[in-house]
C-alpha cells in the first residue's frame, strides 16, 4: 500500500524557515517523480514544486521560485520542502503527493499524503 | 486568476447527469498537454478521478467519465449520488511557466 506521510508544518513568524518532510512507503520511491501541492484556507489547489525521480531536475511555481527548495533523499525514501522567506500568502495545508512515473512531464498525481498546516503569521 | 478556467459551482438532482468544463489556452490544453481530474471531499485530499483526459482510475466508478477537446476538457458525472457531492478539479501543464504544473480553480458540486 502506497503511503505518504508529510511533517514539519506548523507556525512560523513572516520572513522566518520551515522544512516540510515527506516519508514515502509502499513503492519503490527512487523509480518516481514526487511533487508539493498546497491549498490556501477555503482555496483551491495551488502546483508548488516537482521532482523527478534521480532527483536531477527540480521545477518550481513562480510564486515560490527562489524561496522554496524541493529535495529527495532516496535512501531514505524521503521527500522535503525547504521553504525560505516565508510570506502570510504561504498560509497553506502542503500536500505531498506521487506522480505514477520517473519524470512527471505531463503527468498526473496518482497518490497524495493527508497534508500539513503551514500558518504564516506573527 | 487559474490558467484553467472552471465554474465556480455546478449542481443536479440525485440521479442526473451534471458537467464540469475546463478551459484553457494554447499553451496548455491547447499545445496538447493531458488533462487530469481530481475529487476533493472538504476536510480530505484529493483522490484522482481521471488521467489522461478519459482513462479512470481501478476504483472508479464508470459514472465518472473525461474527454477533452481543443483548449478544453470537461468532466462528466451521470446517476448524480449524495457521496459525489465535492470538490472538482482538473490539471494539465502549461509551457509558459517556469512551474510546469497547474491546476482549475476547482468547482463546487452540490447534490440537490
Amino acid at each position: 500500500e502506497v503511503l505518504l506521510l508529510e511533517s514539519g508544518g506548523g507556525l512560523v513568524q513572516p520572513g522566518g524557515s520551515l522544512r516540510l518532510s515527506c516519508a514515502a512507503s509502499g513503492f519503490a520511491f527512487n523509480n518516481y517523480a514526487m511533487g508539493w501541492v498546497r491549498q490556501a484556507p477555503g482555496k483551491g489547489l495551488e502546483w508548488v514544486s516537482a521532482i523527478i525521480g534521480s532527483g536531477d531536475s527540480t521545477y518550481y511555481a513562480d510564486s515560490v521560485k527562489g524561496r522554496f527548495t524541493i529535495s529527495r533523499d532516496n535512501s531514505k525514501k524521503t521527500l522535503y520542502l525547504q521553504m525560505n522567506s516565508l510570506r502570510a500568502e504561504d498560509t497553506a495545508v502542503y500536500y505531498c503527493a506521487k506522480f505514477p512515473n520517473r519524470d512527471g512531464y505531463n503527468s498526473n498525481f496518482d497518490y497524495w499524503g493527508q497534508g500539513t498546516l503551514v500558518t504564516v503569521s506573527s | 486568476q487559474s490558467v484553467l478556467t472552471q465554474p465556480p459551482s455546478v449542481s443536479g438532482a440525485p440521479g442526473q447527469r451534471v458537467t464540469i468544463s475546463c478551459t484553457g489556452s494554447s499553451s496548455n490544453i491547447g499545445a496538447g498537454y493531458d488533462v487530469h481530474w481530481y475529487q476533493q471531499v472538504p476536510g480530505t485530499a484529493p483522490k484522482l478521478l481521471i488521467f489522461g483526459n478519459s482513462n479512470r482510475p481501478s476504483g472508479v466508478p464508470d459514472r465518472f467519465s473525461g474527454s477533452k477537446s481543443g483548449t478544453s476538457a470537461s468532466l462528466a458525472i451521470t446517476g448524480l449520488r449524495a457521496e459525489d457531492e465535492a470538490d472538482y478539479y482538473c490539471q494539465s501543464y502549461d509551457s509558459s511557466l517556469s512551474g510546469w504544473g497547474v491546476f482549475g480553480g476547482g468547482t463546487k458540486l452540490t447534490v440537490l
